[in-house]
């Protein structure tokens, strides 16, 4: 079945340090959709990423997904504290949504 | 955030002994679904529902049951818990499970088996 891959599983950065996760598809994908939890929060939706090569910002983050829609990345510019948390990407499959298993995110002050 | 409320938040129980926790929604949306997340595995589904009475597996349905008599509210039972299903469980709920529908997530309920 449709698998979603993404890496790193961890990142820990300096405050003002980049970071960016990866999200990798087995099959070509409709859409993407990335999704964000704080410790201890629940997921909550970011953005949805539908054409081919699509660009979308919010903010100091930036979405991509890929020319073959098959794989997608979030990067985040000069860190915040605010970022910490766990960023997940997701794909639909059969009826439902695949997520990966997440980046976690720790930002030192 | 959506009207979206789980029941209980934490639970702690003893191997062998049935479990049901509740997922009640305002929204009105026509699907929920069921998570369970793991360190390391992310989201995975359990059992999702599209309609009243209209149930389906998910990717780990072994071990779970679930109901839906009424649009607002999604049980998820495990009849008799067993210390894998140890987990925090997520209920989710979508307007009509199309591919680019977004779902939003309830609190979530950690769920400890002894």
């Amino acid at each position: 079945g449709q698998q979603v891959m993404q890496i790193p599983q961890y990142q820990h950065v300096q405050e003002g340090e980049d970071f960016t996760t990866y999200c990798n598809s087995s099959t070509t994908l409709s859409n993407i959709q990335w999704y964000k939890q704080r410790p201890g929060g629940h997921p909550v939706f970011l953005i949805q990423l539908v054409k081919s090569g699509e660009v979308k910002k919010q903010k100091r983050l930036t979405f991509q997904f890929g020319e073959a829609k098959k794989n997608s990345s979030l990067h985040i510019t000069a860190t915040q504290t605010t970022d910490v948390g766990t960023y997940f990407c997701a794909g639909p499959g059969n009826n439902d949504m695949r997520f990966g298993a997440g980046t976690r995110l720790t930002v030192k002050p | 955030d959506a009207g979206i409320t789980q029941s209980p938040r934490h639970k702690v129980t003893e191997t062998g002994t049935p479990v049901t926790l509740r997922c009640h929604q305002t929204e009105n949306h026509r699907y929920m679904y069921w998570y369970r997340q793991d360190p390391g595995h992310g989201l995975r589904l359990i059992h999702y529902s599209y309609g009243v009475k209209d149930t389906d597996k998910g990717e780990v349905s072994d071990g779970y049951s679930v109901s839906r008599s009424k649009t607002e509210d999604f049980l998820l039972t495990l009849e008799s818990a067993t210390s894998s299903q140890t987990s925090v469980y997520f209920c989710a709920i979508s307007e009509d499970g199309g591919d680019t529908d977004t779902q939003y997530f309830g609190p979530g309920t950690r769920l400890t088996v002894l």
